[in-house]
């Protein structure tokens, strides 16, 4: 299976600054890259499809970018209700696999 | 309105049982593919098992292969998870999550994802 490795583990960042989380794949996913954003106790939330498309009401500051095995998700102007954990997950092949996840704390 | 609410979860021995069931309400359940995905303890989210809108065709990671049965019943608006054989890598919080296939592109996601029931394996 594909493994997605997400770096760093943990990013310390204050509101209102923007921050780059990255993600590897081990072998190509072309664009076929989706990221998910999830608070404690609460459902997970789509963030960005297809590498760099925004799910519906999810503001622009954020951004995704990249294709094949190298992906960013940019946030731009941090606001409260984004420090939470953000996971890329592949759907190139199956099973889809997950990263372990990168989590946004505020500084 | 649109949600995904699981229940089920509990503390159980291991080489126990569970079934786990997930309520879907606010969209048309029998047009999409469901999945469990689980979060073990401090790890990140991990692939389960999948079943297609009819309920013809399932799937399961190789982890739980032989020990765990997705189902749905479409006019209850509910998926299921059977669970034999628990492990205590079995434990974490389980997901219940609806895909999207978008036709034009073939890209899909999971769009909506409920809470998560717990699993605690522990003797």
């Amino acid at each position: 299976e594909i493994v997605m490795t997400q770096s760093p583990a943990t990013l310390s960042v204050s509101p209102g600054e923007r921050t780059t989380l990255s993600c590897r794949a081990s072998q190509s996913v072309s664009r076929n890259l989706a990221w998910y954003r999830h608070k404690p106790g609460q459902a997970p939330r789509l963030v960005i499809y297809a590498a760099s498309t925004r799910a519906s009401d999810i503001p622009a500051r954020f951004s995704g970018s990249g294709s094949g095995t190298e992906f960013t998700l940019t946030i731009n102007s941090l606001q409260s209700e984004d420090f939470a954990v953000y996971y890329c997950q592949q759907y190139e092949k199956w099973p889809c696999t997950f990263g372990q996840g990168t989590k946004l704390e505020m500084k | 309105e649109v949600q995904l609410v699981e229940s089920g979860g509990g503390l159980v021995q291991p080489g126990g049982s569970l079934r786990l069931s997930c309520s879907a309400s606010g969209f048309t359940f029998s047009s999409y593919t469901m999945y469990w995905i689980r979060q073990a303890p401090g790890k990140g989210l991990e692939y389960v098992s999948a079943i297609h809108s009819d309920g013809r065709d399932t799937f399961y990671a190789d982890s739980v292969n032989g020990r765990f049965t997705i189902s749905r019943d479409n006019s209850q608006n509910t998926l299921y998870l059977e669970m034999k054989s628990l492990r205590t890598e079995d434990m974490g919080v389980y997901h219940c999550v609806k895909r999207r296939t978008l036709v034009t592109s073939g890209d899909w996601y999971f769009d909506l994802w409920g809470r998560g029931t717990l699993v605690a394996v522990s003797s």
